[in-house]
């Protein structure tokens, strides 16, 4: 099967540009995660969609960041205004129902802000 | 809230030495605990998964029991080898319920260096 699909794998922006990623999970997977993974640091989850509907986001920096999933499929995240602290690798991740052992993570997007 | 606490790193190691990395955690309930692996270049990867206490879950010569009493799940393999460097997350989920079911809290992540 599939993996989880994630582009670009980099980015690199100057502060206050903005951007955005795509995340497209394993079909017939209705959970979708993203997660922010800061050098020397474990990832953090960001939001996570249970289809197209929003079941955790607070730990989402709603002011700069936004994410949504349209039609309960593929996802985009958006930073606008970056700044330098959101260099990180940015984690799509995707489970059947959230309730499996363990999810299937795609390769991630490396964000560099300068 | 939870959390996991993992050991300091960078571990660095010879061919065939054995190795433990520690981790502990603290959550209510009894949640499910995790290893992760992510080698150079590459996404994370589950290693190995307990998910009842004295489970224990294995993989690749990898082992981790889910001890309770000591909310601990190190993560042990005897001999390594050069292809088993990489970083190491343990993560736990949390069965409560709620919003964030199955939403992962991950250690910090200890980098293994094993050389020939």
């Amino acid at each position: 099967e599939a993996g989880v699909a994630q582009s670009p794998r980099y980015k690199i922006i100057e502060k206050r540009q903005s951007v955005a990623f795509w995340c497209n999970p394993i079909s017939g997977h209705a959970t979708l995660y993203w997660y922010q993974q800061i050098l020397g640091q474990g990832p953090k989850l960001l939001i996570q969609f249970q289809n197209n509907g929003v079941v955790d986001d607070s730990q989402l920096p709603k002011d700069r960041f936004s994410a949504e999933r349209l039609k309960g499929v593929d996802s985009t995240l958006k930073i606008q205004p970056a700044k330098l602290e959101d260099s990180a690798v940015y984690l799509c991740a995707s489970s059947l129902d959230g309730t499996a052992a363990g999810y299937t993570f795609g390769s991630g997007t490396r964000l560099t802000v300068v | 809230g939870n959390s996991v606490t993992q050991m300091e790193g960078p571990v660095t190691l010879s061919e065939e030495a054995f190795l433990t990395i520690n981790c502990t955690y603290t959550a209510t309930g009894y949640p499910s605990l995790f290893w992760y692996v992510q080698y150079p270049g590459e996404g994370l990867q589950l290693l190995l998964k307990a998910t009842k206490a004295d489970d224990k879950g294995s993989n690749k010569g990898f082992e981790a029991t889910y001890r309770k009493e000591t909310t601990s799940f190190h993560l042990e393999k005897g001999s390594v080898q050069v292809s088993d460097s990489a970083v190491y997350f343990c993560a736990l989920r949390s069965n409560a319920g709620g919003t964030s079911y199955g939403k992962l809290t991950f250690g910090q992540g200890t980098i293994l260096t094993v050389h020939p």
